[in-house]
């Protein structure tokens, strides 16, 4: 079964610092797609990122930027100059392509960011 | 653009009573799966639907059902509701069931069952 893990259950990091969210996961299938999404906290999902698993380039977009090593199953992901309103929990996600019509999300379980002035 | 409508936002039942939560895709999406999120956890994959069909079944008590109407929209329904119903429910949208694109998310229905 697929399976997430995020070992870092809340990071406290002062403003303009950098920090790396961690991310390991377990499959079996050779086709998937992970995910990165926030969760502030007014509740909402706000989808971040996906990846293939065919796509080991590494993305970077603003302040954000993603490891994707398929050697060690991982999907870090950086924030640079983190500010204040980069807090919020943090969610990695897989979601392993079984088939046409069966592809759900399996998450885990979130690291929680909190970015102090 | 139109993102995923859920409806309503907030709703708070006793023990025992029902619910029923609404879950609008995005147009042209033909898939939509259930999420909830206790205090403090990670979202938890209920069930999905795809072309009004169940897809998939995650960790649904049998106490909820749901399905997907013809206009692809989805209702949760839950009864004999418990105290620790209370959560965050996600209702997400995909077009053609694959999550090789973004699987979007609506803003939650908080339930709170007292």
């Amino acid at each position: 079964a697929q399976k997430v893990t995020q070992a870092q259950t809340e990071i406290s990091v002062v403003e303009k610092e950098d920090v790396t969210l961690d991310c390991v996961y377990e499959t079996r299938d050779t086709t998937y797609y992970l995910f990165w999404y926030k969760q502030p906290p007014s509740g909402e999902l706000v989808f971040l990122i996906r990846r293939n698993s065919f796509d080991e380039q590494n993305e970077i977009s603003g302040r954000y930027s993603w490891n994707f090593q398929k050697s060690t199953s991982s999907f870090n992901f950086t924030i640079t100059a983190s500010q204040v309103v980069d807090s919020a929990v943090y969610f990695c996600a897989l979601s392993e392509a079984r088939g046409a019509n069966n592809n759900d999300m399996r998450f885990g379980a979130g690291t929680r960011l909190t970015v102090k002035p | 653009a139109a993102g995923v409508i859920q409806s309503p936002r907030h709703l708070i039942k006793e023990k025992r009573e029902t619910a029923t939560l609404k879950c609008y895709p995005i147009p042209r999406h033909d898939t939509v799966y259930w999420y909830q999120q206790g205090p403090g956890q990670d979202p938890q994959f209920l069930i999905s639907f795809y072309e009004k069909m169940q897809s998939d079944k995650g960790s649904i008590p049998d106490r909820f059902s749901a399905q997907q109407f013809s206009d692809y929209h989805s209702e949760l329904n839950m009864s004999s509701l418990e105290l620790g119903d209370s959560a965050l429910y996600f209702c997400a949208s995909s077009l053609r069931g694959q999550l090789n694109t973004e699987a979007f998310f609506g803003q939650g229905t908080r339930l709170t069952v007292v």
